[in-house]
């Protein structure tokens, strides 16, 4: 069965810093891979995804990806953080474009000043 | 455009009793997908509606049960409910590829 392993329970960076969030997949092809935000109480918010072409997607809050199909990666980064960026991420996986996602245990992000 | 709308927003209930939750997708949207999130077990899957029938089915026992109406609107029920099911649940609506969620209803079983 497929799975999303993030490594990362919790990271603290300061406001400024530079960030990268790790997501690592198991699955034979190349899936579809999504990144998703969740601030405290609420839903899940789209940051990007990835189908195909160009491994390195923009999304929106300034981060971007870059899939790497020989690590199974999909990680996160962001060149400068916000304290507006504390949230939980959560990294996601669909096998076929047609499937449930299944996602990864997610990263709580801090951010200090 | 209007996002995926989920109510109640919270709610609180007595093992035994059962409920029912609510999702209105984003118009044009014929997918329905649910989610529970706790914080023991993440988020996990529990099942698809597409065009009025189960797509997709999740590893839940048959007291999670739901349907989808012709305006693609959602409903999930869970009955005989257990201090275990008090959960964030979600509901996502999908055109394509890609979900987008609702604000979740928050359950608690007392």
């Amino acid at each position: 069965a497929q799975s999303v392993t993030q490594p990362d329970i919790h990271i603290t960076v300061s406001e400024g810093a530079s960030l990268e969030l790790r997501c690592n997949y198991s699955y034979g092809a190349t899936p579809y891979l999504f990144w998703y935000v969740q601030s405290p109480g609420q839903g899940l918010q789209l940051l990007l995804k990835y189908f195909s072409g160009d491994t390195l997607v923009q999304g929106i809050k300034g981060f971007e990806a870059e899939f790497k199909r020989s690590q199974s990666s999909f990680n996160l980064r962001k060149p400068s953080v916000h304290w507006s960026d504390a949230a939980e991420y959560f990294c996601a996986v669909d096998h076929s474009g047609n499937t449930p996602l299944v996602f990864g245990k997610g990263t709580r992000l801090s951010v200090i000043a | 455009k209007a996002g995926v709308t989920q109510t109640p927003r919270y709610l609180i209930k007595t093992r035994g009793q059962q409920v029912t939750l609510s999702c209105s997708p984003i118009s044009g949207h014929r997918s329905v997908s649910w989610y529970q999130q706790t914080p023991g077990q993440g988020l996990q899957f529990l099942f698809e509606y597409f065009s009025e029938t189960q797509r997709n089915k999740g590893n839940f026992p048959g007291r999670f049960s739901g349907r989808q109406f012709s305006n693609s609107r959602s409903e999930m029920n869970v009955s005989t409910l257990e201090l275990g099911d008090s959960a964030l649940y979600l509901c996502a609506s999908s055109l394509n590829y890609g979900y987008t969620f609702g604000s979740g209803t928050r359950l608690t079983v007392v």
